[in-house]
């Protein structure tokens, strides 16, 4: 079965600075692969999609790439501010409108 | 400003009692999810709509969960009889033909 990867362990990076976050799976690749923010004691709110024939997708300091020879996708906020510590959650499509989440990497920056 | 509703947000009762968590998708959405978030296993698809219909529940435990849609504008989960073990934040979440899906705030279920 599918099998999402994501840093366990905190990013810690400065403000100003570009935070990048992995996304690794191990199986098919997926027809789509998203990105959603989740902060504490709220329910994730969805960031970004990009579909396996496009490489790169942009929305203002964000930017996904998916390489699907690597099983890979990252995550760039570039710029990044204190507003943006939250947790990064990537998702897969799994077919028949399932999606699987990963675990997720919790996101801090320092002003 | 379109949302998807949760209640109750917070549960908190003991072993053994039954325990309905409600959902309201947002207006015109056809595809309802439900989630169980928790530190160990992350964020899990219990079960999900479309149209109403029960789509796949295959990952719910048959023996206690159910979920319903009763209608387009309401989704239940049911847990009977809970155990400590279904502690977690539970996520209703909709979606229309986009696969952009929408969550709720969750609500928040322990059992003692």
């Amino acid at each position: 079965s599918q099998k999402i990867e994501q840093n366990s362990e905190a990013l810690n990076i400065q403000e100003g600075k570009t935070a990048t976050l992995t996304c690794n799976y191990t199986n098919y690749s997926p027809a789509y692969l998203q990105w959603y923010r989740q902060d504490p004691g709220r329910g994730p709110v969805f960031l970004l999609l990009i579909r396996e024939n496009e490489k790169e997708k942009r929305k203002e300091r964000l930017k996904v790439t998916f390489d699907t020879t690597l099983k890979q996708s990252l995550f760039h906020i570039t710029a990044s501010q204190p507003a943006d510590s939250a947790t990064y959650l990537c998702a897969l499509d799994a077919g028949g409108f399932k999606t699987i989440f990963g675990a997720g990497t919790r996101l801090f920056v320092k002003a | 400003d379109a949302r998807v509703t949760q209640t109750p947000r917070h549960k908190v009762t003991e072993m053994g009692q039954e325990v309905t968590m409600r959902c309201q998708p947002i207006l015109g959405h056809n595809t309802v999810f439900w989630y169980r978030q928790t530190m160990m296993q992350g964020l899990e698809l219990l079960a999900y709509f479309r149209n109403r219909a029960p789509l796949d529940d295959s990952g719910m435990p048959k023996d206690r969960f159910s979920a319903e849609m009763p209608d387009a504008t309401l989704a239940t989960l049911k847990i009977q009889p809970s155990e400590p073990r279904d502690s977690a934040v539970y996520f209703c979440a909709s979606a229309t033909f986009t696969d952009t899906q929408y969550f709720g705030p969750g609500t928040r279920l322990t059992v003692l």
